[in-house]
């Protein structure tokens, strides 16, 4: 079973449009995370959650919007989607804030 | 990347030959220093991590060495096989506990040569 998975792999999609990137753990982990790479492979936070409370808030336009219905799930939603936004993103999770962290395998974003 | 500074950012080595990869970062307090290793297409994945009460850690092929008065560490991967080819970061955790975060080196891309 993938221990942190999420969907879709791959989307592409026209600039202004509304996407969303959901992923679940199965980890019994109480911290979410959803870090950007780009294409230089730069890996940079974006939101980090506990036990679906927002704790890490980095400088992201507010078009994206993280949603945690449970400690398990944490999706992401982008509103009017930009060409910059292209770019690789990742969900992972941890048991704590700060420790080793698992990765899904990444949704690769393409905005035309 | 944010005080986690990573280099060399491109690293060639022959089939057999020692690589090695180095980071400084800037927070003092930062305890934690994990490495990740991501292949294509997929998702980085620890491979070892130290923690700032000791100096090196060893784990086969790989070990990690830290310096916390020069606030360096640094991976050794030994004995390089083709399939450690990846790209590789290392991190340190800044900020204080209540809401630390784990911020990435810019990564080395290793390529083995057969």
């Amino acid at each position: 079973d993938t221990a942190v998975s999420q969907t879709p792999k791959y989307l592409v999609t026209q600039m202004g449009n509304d996407k969303s990137i959901k992923c679940e753990q199965n980890l019994g982990h109480d911290t979410m995370y959803w870090y950007k790479q780009d294409s230089k492979k730069f890996l940079k936070i974006m939101f980090s959650y506990n036990n679906k409370e927002l704790i890490i808030n980095e400088t992201v336009p507010n078009r994206f919007s993280p949603k945690s219905p449970d400690k398990a799930h944490l999706n992401l939603h982008i509103n009017s989607l930009e060409l910059g936004d292209s770019a690789v993103y990742f969900c992972a999770s941890s048991q704590h804030l700060g420790e080793k962290l698992f990765f899904g395998s990444g949704t690769q974003l393409s905005v035309l | 990347g944010e005080n986690v500074e990573q280099h060399p950012s491109t690293l060639s080595v022959q089939e057999g030959d020692s690589a090695v990869i180095k980071c400084t970062y800037s927070d003092s307090a930062s305890n934690y220093f994990p490495w990740y290793k991501q292949e294509l297409g997929k998702g980085p994945q620890l491979i070892i991590d130290i923690r700032s009460n000791v100096g090196e850690k060893k784990d086969q092929r790989i070990a990690v060495t830290l310096n916390k008065t020069a606030k360096h560490f640094s991976l050794h991967i030994t004995e390089t096989q083709p399939e450690d080819s990846a790209v590789y970061f290392c991190a340190a955790p800044r900020g204080y506990s209540s809401a630390s975060k784990i911020i990435f080196g810019s990564g080395t891309r290793l390529s083995i040569r057969p």
